[in-house]
């Protein structure tokens, strides 16, 4: 079993819906939480970051984690054919000196007209 | 300002050759990280360079190797390439390793 689960997808939705992506992981020491979109042929770049449980908010973004569950969720609002991505959790704890990300593999997204 | 660079962007070796990647990081970053990218494995850790150290080293066999200079830039090498090296090799560099990582465009390796 692999430290962070993501549904590889391809998830697709109307423009305007509601979207949910989630991850499950299992190492209870994981502190930092994170959302990366990829587009395709580009790197990763971060959408949100968070520390503890609970919910926050960006725009149409919402990120969740629930700690007692090793549960993390990312919603968009009003989804845009813009928003057609891979989406990637990530989640780190301390090592050396800094915090190395354990990625999922990714839901792709496909937001459609 | 310029973010991080890799070159170069695309790349065809052959089994049993080398391979070197190349990654600028953004002016002011001290960490430097490389990724492998595959579809069946997904994005996986290589390892972390912060002031010309290696910091951090995921599960990776010896192959696999890396090198930070005194002005933050970085290389990978990969030695006796294998088909299984086929991957986006992405570069990620940080102020410190603990702040916002920003990603390069990666390196497309294909190995034949």
């Amino acid at each position: 079993q692999k430290e962070v689960e993501q549904d590889p997808g391809p998830l697709s939705v109307p423009e305007g819906a509601i979207v949910s992506l989630n991850c499950t992981y299992s190492n209870s020491a994981f502190q930092y939480f994170m959302w990366y979109r990829q587009y395709s042929r580009k790197g990763p770049e971060l959408l949100m970051y968070t520390y503890s449980s609970g919910n926050k908010e960006d725009g149409r973004f919402t990120a969740q984690v629930d700690k007692s569950s090793k549960y993390i969720s990312l919603f968009i609002r009003d989804s845009q054919p813009s928003d057609s991505a891979t989406y990637l959790c990530a989640m780190s704890t301390a090592s050396g000196g800094s915090y190395i990300p354990t990625f999922g593999r990714g839901t792709s997204l496909i937001v459609h007209p | 300002k310029a973010g991080v660079t890799q070159t170069p962007r695309y790349l065809i070796k052959t089994r049993g050759q080398q391979v070197t990647l190349s990654c600028s990081p953004i002016s002011g970053h001290r960490s430097v990280s490389w990724y492998q990218q595959t579809p069946g494995q997904g994005l996986q850790f290589l390892f972390e360079y912060f002031s010309e150290t290696q910091r951090n080293k995921g599960n990776f066999p010896g192959r696999f190797s890396g090198r930070q200079f005194s002005n933050s830039r970085s290389e990978m090498n990969v030695s006796t390439l294998e088909l299984g090296d086929s991957a986006l090799y992405l570069c990620a560099s940080s102020l410190d390793g603990i702040t916002e990582a920003f990603f390069g465009q990666g390196t497309r390796l294909t190995v034949v």
